[in-house]
């Protein structure tokens, strides 16, 4: 049972454009969510995350929104720049930093220079 | 680098033969985990530590896993009895009740 959804198994975007990746889950009782970005043959890496108390965070080039009402989430990142291509992760737990993370199965981004 | 460290980047092994993969996490975290994944999946729980103690495994962790956390630093996770759909990349990583960090994985062909 796939608790997290990443329905887009890829994107593709102009550099200097915005990217949206998108996430849906099911599970009401996740309470905070996390973008990961993986490289081939590297572990992910910890992106950009968000409490279930707030609907928005941004860090630089990155933004998360968070809809609860729709348990749906979105990664926007302005402007897309050709090192941002990599596949990207969402993931949500029940409790920060709790025992485990349910992740998605990923979103490949190609940003075309 | 004080970032998660796993040993060894890839591993090759017969079906049957044994492997344990190491994890050492940042030194401060003492929360430590193990993923498991697959092509074209997402990074699956198999279990988790707090300190020395292993507080959760998963189902996909069969009898054949076994992972340890001796003294709450580096961590072992051993697969006895290899399978061929044991193939995959093996993830580490290490929190302190914040963002989960990474390890850059062990990938275990199994032949």
């Amino acid at each position: 049972d796939q608790q997290v959804k990443q329905n887009s198994p890829s994107l593709s975007v102009q550099e200097g454009r915005i990217s949206i990746l998108n996430c849906d889950y099911t599970n009401s009782m996740f309470d905070y969510f996390l973008w990961y970005k993986k490289y081939p043959a590297e572990g992910p890496t910890f992106l950009i995350s968000i409490s279930s108390i707030k609907d928005k965070n941004e860090d630089g080039r990155f933004t998360v929104f968070l809809n609860k009402s729709a348990k749906h989430l979105s990664l926007h990142i302005v402007p897309s720049q050709p090192g941002d291509s990599a596949v990207y992760f969402c993931a949500a737990s029940v409790l920060r930093g709790a025992n485990n993370l349910f992740f998605g199965t990923g979103t490949r981004l190609t940003v075309i220079p | 680098d004080t970032g998660v460290s796993q040993n060894p980047r890839h591993k090759i092994t017969k079906r049957g033969q044994n492997v344990t993969f190491r994890c050492d996490p940042i030194s401060e975290h003492n929360r430590l985990y193990w993923y498991r994944q697959t092509l074209g999946q997402g990074p699956e729980f198999l279990t988790y530590f707090q300190n020395e103690a292993q507080l959760e495994k998963s189902r996909l962790l069969s009898d054949r896993f076994s992972a340890e956390r001796p003294k709450g630093s580096f961590s072992t996770l051993e697969i006895q009895r290899t399978e061929q759909g044991d193939s995959a990349m093996y993830l580490c990583a290490s929190s302190s009740y914040r963002e989960a960090f990474f390890g850059q994985g062990t990938r275990l062909t199994v032949v």
